[in-house]
């Protein structure tokens, strides 16, 4: 069974600040997904990646398949960023099943 | 509209009462799923469906049915709600085989007293 890691759980930032959240994972993925979900509880997909790196605005995400890692970059933090960011990973080509992190909870002060 | 609608958004049961939460899509995605996410964990499978006529059971399915009325329309009921089903439901689609987008619902916060 897959394990998704994510760190760190809790992370409190200055508005401005460069962020990184991380994500590994236990055994070799087809893709994975990075999610936001804002209070109030909808989750909504910013990024599928299998490898390299996509950038959509001032979010970044990279994926190293053979060190089993990804991460999530924000620059020029804002206040509204705050949500928790959620990686989930799926096992195996064409696999259905997703495995979820816990969560990072990001919130950025002013 | 929101590509994924699931209603209600809140719900307050008591213990033992039959509660259906429903789900329908317009992106025309084949697969579709509930979730469920608690305070502190990852979210979990409860069932999914590949199509009309097919539904399996996901990591936690005790104490859940569904039924997929349409390619569109996937309900998650509980026959006998119980406190420790208060929890967060997600619907989600995807469009299968090697395309491994999904769409998430907004979400149901179902609370059993």
């Amino acid at each position: 069974k897959n394990e998704v890691e994510q760190s760190p759980q809790n992370l409190t930032a200055q508005e401005g600040e460069f962020i990184t959240i991380n994500c590994s994972y236990s055994v070799g993925i087809s893709a994975l997904h990075w999610l936001q979900q804002h209070p109030g509880g909808g989750i909504v997909s910013l990024f599928m990646l299998s490898s390299g790196k996509k950038k959509h605005g001032r979010l970044i995400a990279t994926i190293n398949i053979q060190e089993k890692h990804s991460s999530l970059h924000i620059t020029a933090s804002h206040p509204r960023d705050s949500a928790v960011y959620i990686c989930a990973a799926h096992s195996g080509a064409g696999s259905y099943q997703l495995t979820f992190g816990k969560g990072t909870k990001l919130s950025v002060i002013p | 509209d929101a590509d994924v609608t699931q209603t209600p958004r809140n719900r307050i049961t008591k213990t033992g009462k039959r509660i259906m939460l429903e789900c329908s899509q317009t992106k025309g995605h084949d697969r579709m799923y509930w979730y469920r996410q608690d305070p502190g964990l990852g979210l979990r499978l409860i069932y999914y469906s590949f199509d009309v006529k097919d539904i399996n059971k996901g990591e936690i399915s005790d104490g859940y049915s569904v039924s997929r009325q349409a390619q569109a329309k996937f309900s998650l009921s509980l026959e006998s709600a119980i406190p420790n089903q208060t929890a967060l439901y997600f619907c989600a689609t995807s469009e299968g085989g090697f395309n491994y987008g999904y769409t998430f619902g907004s979400g149901t916060r179902l609370t059993v007293v």
